[in-house]
């Protein structure tokens, strides 16, 4: 089993849509979760970060945490065609593991 | 404000020869870590260094690939005797000093390493 597990997708959305990005861990030590953003070509780029359980939010993100359930989400409202890249889960213990990333496609 | 800075951004060499890759971290950051990515393929720790200390290179093949975080100037990836299947891009991230387990990395552009 991976220890960061994301569906790589595509995941396809009309614009102004919401997407939603799952991410599941298997390492119930895992403290601090991130979602990073890596357009083609280019480096990976921090969008959300979130360490306890619940809803977190920022502009147009959520990111949300379910420790019981080793979930992990990122919701983006009214999605943009330059919301269009890769992005990344990635869960922290003693290092920072990250899942293989979603394609996210926005269509105008 | 400087982000994290690597180069060169695009490194060429031949079998058999010797790759370099630079690293200078976000100011106020003391902490490193190597990553690569193959095509198609996610990122992948390789290891972790503060200044003049490696914490943990457990991602780090145990052949040809060193690093180093000297306790001036950048951090340096080395990989002697390259082979084709190192290609790949690799990239360094920065946290500043750790508070618990909050450890924020922000990644600097890349170094695609290309071997013939």
């Amino acid at each position: 089993q991976k220890e960061v597990e994301q569906n790589s997708g595509p995941l396809s959305v009309p614009e102004g849509a919401i997407a939603s990005l799952n991410c599941t861990y298997s390492d119930r030590g895992s403290q601090s979760f991130f979602w990073y953003r890596q357009y083609s070509g280019k480096s990976p780029e921090l969008i959300m970060s979130i360490y306890s359980n619940g809803d977190k939010e920022d502009g147009r993100f959520t990111a949300q945490l379910n420790k019981a359930s080793q979930y992990v989400s990122l919701l983006i409202r009214d999605s943009q065609p330059s919301d269009s890249a890769t992005y990344l889960c990635a869960a922290i213990t003693n290092k920072l593991i990250f899942g293989t990333g979603t394609l996210l496609a926005v269509q105008p | 404000n400087a982000g994290v800075m690597q180069n060169p951004r695009h490194l060429v060499r031949r079998r058999g020869q010797e790759a370099r890759l630079r690293c200078s971290p976000m100011k106020g950051h003391s902490h490193v870590y190597w990553y690569r990515q193959l095509p198609e393929e996610g990122l992948k720790f390789m290891v972790y260094l503060q200044k003049e200390n490696i914490i943990d290179e457990s991602g780090m093949p145990k052949e040809r690939f060193s690093a180093e975080f000297p306790k001036e100037g950048p951090s340096i990836l080395r990989i002697q005797q390259v082979v084709r299947g190192d290609s790949a891009a690799y990239f360094c991230a920065s946290s500043p000093p750790r508070t618990g387990n909050y450890n924020e990395q922000f990644f600097g552009p890349g170094t695609r390493l290309t071997v013939l």
